[in-house]
């Protein structure tokens, strides 16, 4: 059982070009999330996807774009990245998004824009 | 605006030791639900521990319990007996339940607060 599978592991981009981050979860889950962190400011969500054909924005949405390409894959896009996306992504699932339904997370991506 | 706070960025403990965790949190909601997350060196979360804003008694899961002080919103992590692998940073997140509000179903965390273990 995977749980949250996340693609690439690392990656090294140049300012100005896209690329677009993989997520797939084995779980049935309904709900998906993209976070990233930054040193000193926790997880920031950047988009959820509350079930399957639906998307949202979080707190730092700008400069990114989201696909929920069926229950178990979504991705997260970059269309022409900046060195403020700099960061570690992060995502996750969970069953739905009851209050009470815990996140897992993949074992995140490190990006760095030069 | 923040809704999540810990104000304890670093902290040292000692094997063995019992070590407590701020987190205050800021929601008009009256269901909503808390959690913490550990967040090793190798960065992966992982998920501790649970309270919903209903539950009368304290969660604990092993050494984990969390102090919730409704009135004060608060829901602090107590970690007992301290171990050389609870090195790691902390992280205290919330859920609001409120269909209304732009943060429904959104897991919000904290800054974190990182935790050293000394023998």
């Amino acid at each position: 059982n995977a749980g949250v599978t996340q693609n690439p592991k690392f990656q090294v981009l140049k300012t100005g070009q896209s690329m677009t981050l993989q997520c797939a979860q084995d779980m049935n889950h309904n709900s998906m999330y993209w976070y990233r962190q930054d040193p000193g400011m926790g997880l920031r969500l950047i988009y959820y996807s509350a079930s399957e054909g639906t998307t949202d924005k979080g707190e730092v949405p700008n400069g990114y774009n989201v696909s929920r390409l069926n229950k178990r894959e979504f991705s997260l896009r970059l269309e022409s990245a900046a060195p403020s996306q700099t960061s570690v992504y992060f995502c996750a699932s969970s069953l739905d998004s009851g209050t009470n339904e815990k996140l897992f997370f993949g074992s995140g991506t490190q990006l760095s824009v030069l | 605006a923040q809704k999540i706070t810990q104000t304890q960025p670093g902290m040292f403990v000692q094997e063995k030791e019992a070590v407590t965790l701020d987190c205050t949190y800021d929601t008009s909601d009256q269901s909503y639900g808390l959690f913490w997350y550990k967040q090793p060196s190798s960065g992966e979360m992982i998920f501790l521990i649970y309270q919903g804003s209903y539950d009368e008694q304290n969660a604990t899961e092993g050494r984990y319990s969390l102090n919730f002080q409704k009135a004060r919103k608060s829901a602090n992590l107590v970690i007992s007996a301290s171990q050389l692998g609870d090195s790691a940073m902390y992280f205290c997140a919330m859920r609001e339940d409120r269909m209304t509000t732009d943060s429904w179903g959104k897991l919000q965390f904290g800054a974190g607060t990182q935790v050293v273990v000394t023998p």
